[in-house]
């Protein structure tokens, strides 16, 4: 169970577009539609942002958006705001009733 | 309001044990799968352990496999995780979480987290 690659930081000014990537294997990201998203802001509990790879929980708003291809998923957040900086971590079940985060990425809105 | 609320966390000796405990209300605790996660201080989240609203399945993290064990009690509405053997690198925040549906790996609910510091 190696943790799935995450770019340590992107950033982005308000108003853009950023992209998260998260990288794994056939074993977890490539092989399950089970992919989920969670923002972080410090010292803080994580909250879920985006499940089974592009589904949203009530009450996130539509500029956070997910999806994959192949072994690699994506967050994508438009219309960058403020609020939206934080550390953002990828998860995917890999098998056997395990699931696997990411390394985490620290948004920074310039 | 769903709530998760751990304790059990604390100064423990290496090769020693802990119990953690997370107490869940505002929902139903048997409808719903329960996760635990850590988070080292300054860093990343790690995924423990996993058990079915019926503990009849039941997952573990490479790193904890053997010596920490996952369990739940639908009548007191409560998840435990007996960890034995600790380590050094066991030194965490602990989270309870709320899996999204029955048997999701989606977590949309956390506790606070209790804190286990491993040290002589």
């Amino acid at each position: 169970q190696s943790a799935l690659t995450q770019p340590r930081s992107v950033s982005g000014s308000p108003g853009q577009s950023v992209t998260i990537t998260c990288t794994g294997t056939s074993s977890d990201v490539g092989g399950y539609n089970y992919v989920s998203w969670y923002q972080q802001h410090p010292g803080k509990v994580p909250k879920l942002m985006v499940y089974d790879v592009n589904k949203r929980p009530s009450g996130v708003p539509d500029r956070f958006s997910g999806s994959k291809s192949g072994n690699t998923a994506s967050l994508s957040i438009s219309g960058l705001q403020a609020e939206d900086e934080a550390d953002y971590y990828c998860c995917s079940y890999a098998g056997r009733y395990t699931t696997i985060f990411g390394g985490g990425t620290k948004l920074t809105v310039l | 309001e769903v709530q998760l609320v751990e304790s059990g966390g604390g100064l423990v000796q290496p090769g020693r044990s802990l119990r953690l405990s997370c107490a869940a209300s505002g929902f139903t605790f048997d409808d719903y799968a329960m996760h635990w996660v850590r988070q080292a201080p300054g860093k990343g989240l790690e995924w423990v352990s996993y058990i079915s609203w019926n503990s009849d399945t039941i997952g573990y993290a490479d790193s904890v496999e053997g010596r920490f064990t996952i369990s739940r009690d639908n009548a007191k509405n409560s998840l435990y995780l007996q960890m034995n053997s600790l380590r050094a690198e066991d030194m965490a925040l602990y989270y309870c979480a709320k899996a999204l549906f029955s048997s999701s790996y989606s977590l949309d609910y956390w506790g606070q987290g209790t804190l286990v510091t491993v040290s002589s």
